[in-house]
């Protein structure tokens, strides 16, 4: 079966350091790879996404995420966190032969502390 | 419009009375998806349309779930007979074009409507 894991749910960090937030998948197909942002009472905003080439994505607000397929991984990072990026961050996985449907998973949220 | 609009934000129903809620995708998307948030099962695939293809119904929960698109735009979900276990947060989404024969494309959500069934 297809399925997305986020290691922990709540990730704080202080303000300047280095963000790292989590994603493994499980598929046995190519998977297409996605992390979206959610600020409160707003909807996702797409942050990257990986589907060929590069394996080292980059994104919006200073994110990138590399997908290492041995490690079926594709985490988030950032070099320095800042308070605006306090939110709620979602991997997510689609496949070629799926119509693009989104399975997610359970979201990191990010706190940051000054 | 400018982005994927929802209506109504918020919404509040008895159990067992029927809901609908609205989707105004993004000009010229062919493709509408809709998810639903909740706070024990996160974000779960519901329907997904593509042009004037049969929609992939997969994700919906119950026979008390239906959705349409109208004249390949505009969504209505409908759910029928309210449960408290339906309280979440709906999500549509759209993107130009769907996936199929692998040409990935960004989806745009909407803001969503929070349905409140007591």
């Amino acid at each position: 079966a297809q399925s997305v894991t986020q290691l922990g749910s709540h990730v704080s960090v202080s303000e300047g350091a280095l963000v790292l937030l989590r994603c493994n998948y499980s598929s046995s197909v190519p998977p297409y790879l996605f992390w979206y942002v959610q600020y409160p009472n707003q909807g996702l905003q797409l942050l990257l996404k990986y589907t060929t080439g590069a394996t080292l994505v980059k994104g919006i607000n200073g994110f990138e995420a590399e997908f290492k397929k041995s490690e079926t991984s594709f985490h988030l990072t950032k070099p320095s966190a800042h308070m605006s990026d306090a939110a709620e961050y979602f991997c997510a996985v689609s496949f070629y032969n799926q119509g693009g449907k989104l399975i997610f998973g359970q979201g990191t949220e990010l706190s940051v502390k000054p | 419009g400018a982005g994927v609009s929802q209506s109504p934000s918020n919404k509040v129903t008895e159990k067992g009375k029927d809901v609908e809620l609205r989707c105004d995708p993004i000009s010229g998307h062919t493709a509408l998806y809709w998810y639903r948030q909740s706070l024990g099962q996160g974000l779960e695939f519901l329907i997904y349309f593509q042009g004037n293809s049969a929609p992939d119904k997969s994700g919906l929960p119950s026979d008390r779930f239906s959705a349409e698109r109208t004249g390949g735009s505009v969504s209505t979900l409908t759910i029928q007979r309210t449960q408290q276990e339906d309280s979440a947060v709906y999500l549509c989404a759209s993107s130009l074009v769907g996936g199929t024969s692998g040409g990935i494309r960004s989806e745009y959500f909407g803001p969503g409507t929070r349905l409140t069934v007591t």
